[in-house]
């Protein structure tokens, strides 16, 4: 389908470790988003890009987290040192952006685990 | 954005209307009323949203009510694939940042 990709569907990583979350959002689309969501809440806002622009970065919980998307498509977001804490499933949102503002699409996330 | 306050769960007979409510007190004037749900393992999926009409598509109803300080999300035939957590979510609607605040939102659960 056509819809927002993100890859690894899940990753177990060892305390310390860095990991890279990919996000394929959908083809066309200027924003894109990331979320952090832990068990048993709502998603909590990390960062948005509007093309390669990072215009907030406002969530980031802590300098080891580190987002990116270069050419105004695909994006990665990367956690350096991994602690406990980091445990939780990463989305990634995409939308078409603009005056009348469109919907947020959503992946399926990333399932982070560390152990 | 102005804070939402929805019942934590919720259940409903597969093939009744659910009813979903959502009280935005402190809602302004400029702020719309957007509601996602998130499926057990998806990521959150737009709904509907609404300014002060009511808003009617394939999925669902949203009626607001004329303080605009809550609003009822109606699914009118609800089946098993509707159980999931339904988020309400308040925010200006402008062309740059779409940042979404979730709460915690309502567990539907329906039932046979």
């Amino acid at each position: 389908g056509a819809g927002v990709s993100q890859s690894p569907r899940y990753k177990v990583a060892k305390r310390g470790q860095d990991v890279a979350l990919r996000c394929d959002p959908i083809s066309g689309h200027v924003s894109l988003f990331w979320y952090q969501q832990a068990l048993g809440q709502g998603p909590e806002f990390l960062t948005y890009f509007q093309n390669e622009a990072q215009l907030d970065k406002s969530g980031l919980p802590s300098d080891r987290f580190f987002a990116e998307r270069p050419e105004g498509s695909v994006s990665t977001l990367k956690i350096q040192r991994t602690q406990q804490e980091d445990s939780a499933v990463y989305l990634c949102a995409s939308s078409r952006g603009g005056v009348r503002l469109a919907p947020l699409h959503f992946g399926n996330g990333t399932r982070l685990t560390v152990t | 954005d102005a804070k939402t306050t929805q019942p934590t769960s919720m259940d409903c007979a597969e093939g009744r209307a659910a009813n979903l409510p959502c009280n935005h007190s402190t809602i302004s004037g400029n702020e719309y009323v957007y509601w996602y749900r998130q499926i057990h393992s998806q990521g959150p999926q737009y709904i509907i949203h609404g300014l002060k009409n009511n808003e009617t598509n394939e999925m669902a109803s949203l009626i607001i009510t004329e303080d605009r300080k809550s609003s009822t999300l109606i699914l009118p035939h609800a089946t098993l694939r509707d159980t999931a957590v339904y988020y309400c979510i308040v925010r200006i609607n402008t062309g740059t940042a779409s940042k979404l605040t979730f709460g915690t939102g309502t567990r539907l659960q329906v039932t046979l």
